[in-house]
């Protein structure tokens, strides 16, 4: 079955250190969403991109996060620098060109805790 | 925004049907109800979703007022494997999609 992976699975750092997660969309696929999850917040909309371009970024921290994709294989979330209050599951999304009349698909996360 | 609005959490006995619901009275002509499943430690998972008509897929039914201002979420024999929380969402609005996950409904099934 194609799958959203992201990389790392895990990743523990510390405060003012860069944090990057990777996100590798279902091939073909031209919408790409980010999101974060907290216990306090629940699931939170950062960016999402439509070939590629970024198409709102509104939930994002625009001092200390940056999200691209390099290419339509790939799409990044930094964070620099890092904070505590940045511990959370980072989940990345993809769709086809179809969405929102399709389903979006959900990679299994990055679990970023920063000390 | 076009929010929606579903009970923190529901029971179910393990194999009868659950219902859950979902009021969204805001919503626009253009606007898409999605459902969305999140089990413990995992990514969401998609359910079903839905215009103006009813729909139905191997996991579940939806079943969508004639006003849009409400729909539900029909899970016709519920399993542990069901316990979860479930989101309902409206991608918003021709041009934008976006998709904003609320707090959803924890659903428990008792065996």
């Amino acid at each position: 079955d194609a799958r959203v992976t992201q990389t790392p699975r895990h990743k523990v750092t510390e405060m003012g250190q860069e944090v990057t997660m990777r996100c590798q969309p279902i091939l073909g696929h031209n919408t790409v969403f980010w999101y974060r999850q907290t216990m306090m917040q629940g699931l939170e909309l950062l960016a999402y991109f439509r070939n590629r371009a970024p198409l709102d970024d509104s939930g994002m921290p625009k001092d200390r996060f940056s999200a691209e994709m390099p290419d339509a294989t790939l799409a990044t979330l930094k964070i620099q620098p890092s904070e505590p209050r940045d511990s959370a599951v980072y989940f990345c999304a993809s769709g086809s060109s179809g969405f929102p009349n399709e389903k979006l698909f959900f990679g299994s996360g990055t679990q970023l805790s920063v000390l | 925004d076009a929010k929606t609005t579903q009970p923190n959490s529901m029971e179910s006995n393990e194999e009868e049907p659950v219902h859950l619901p979902c009021n969204h009275s805001t919503i626009s002509g253009t606007d898409y109800i999605h459902w969305y499943r999140q089990l413990p430690s995992q990514g969401p998972e998609y359910v079903i979703h839905g215009l103006t008509s009813n729909v139905n897929n191997r996991m579940a039914s939806l079943a969508i007022a004639e006003d849009r201002k409400s729909s539900t979420l029909i899970l016709h024999r519920a399993t542990l494997r069901d316990a979860a929380v479930y989101y309902c969402i409206l991608s918003i609005g021709a041009g934008s999609y976006q998709l904003t996950f609320g707090k959803g409904t924890k659903l428990s099934v008792i065996p």
